[in-house]
């Protein structure tokens, strides 16, 4: 059973503070990692992707994947209320290109 | 106007009855997705289409049935709805690439 793995939170950060999610995936065939942001009730909104090992910056969102370890992480600096969401990894498997997901970890920045 | 549009956005339907969930997309995509999300368990794929003549059963298509009338059109169906079929639905579409777009969502209910 292939799986990716989140803690679910709520994860709780004061504003203007680093906030740090991470995710893991069991398939070592993964090739292409992506976090989703959440608002209640709302779809999910792709917010960053990464594909080769290292750092990806994107404003505030800085996305890290490591394949030897199979993890992938989100940072997002000064963290503002409005990033209060619920957030989700999300990683392929094989060649058909479906995406398997984590269960989200909720984000709640304190003002 | 939204790119992926989901129609209706709530419905409350009774056990037994047979419902239809549409999906419209203005994206140009040929992939189209229909994921299904409970809370706590994230989102599981339901069916996934590559093009109007190519669908796929994804890891819960049992109960479901869907219908793919054109490139820009993607509709699922309950043959007969059960109460475990209460939650929200989402239609994605995706270009060749892995990254998905998703529609605003359907929160269904199953009385």
């Amino acid at each position: 059973q292939k799986e990716v793995e989140q803690n679910s939170g709520p994860l709780s950060v004061p504003e203007g503070a680093i906030a740090s999610l991470n995710c893991t995936y069991s398939d070592r065939g993964s090739q292409s990692f992506f976090w989703y942001r959440q608002y209640s009730g709302k779809s999910p909104e792709l917010i960053m992707s990464i594909y080769s090992n290292g750092d990806k910056e994107d404003g505030r969102f800085t996305a890290q994947l490591n394949k030897a370890s199979q993890y992938v992480s989100l940072l997002i600096r000064d963290s503002q209320p409005s990033d209060s969401a619920t957030y989700l990894c999300a990683v392929t498997v094989d060649s058909n290109y479906q995406l398997i997901w984590g269960a989200g970890t909720k984000l709640i920045i304190k003002p | 106007d939204a790119d992926v549009t989901q129609t209706p956005r709530n419905r409350i339907t009774k056990t037994g009855k047979r419902i239809m969930l549409e999906c419209s997309q203005t994206k140009g995509h040929d992939r189209m997705y229909w994921y299904r999300q409970d809370p706590g368990l994230g989102l599981r794929l339901i069916y996934y289409s590559f093009d109007v003549k190519d669908i796929n059963k994804g890891e819960i298509s049992d109960g479901y049935s869907v219908s793919r009338q054109a490139q820009a059109k993607f509709s699922l169906s309950l043959e007969s709805a059960i109460p475990n079929q209460t939650a929200l639905y989402f239609c994605a579409t995706s270009d060749l690439g892995f990254e998905q777009y998703f529609g605003p969502g359907t929160r269904l209910t199953v009385t």
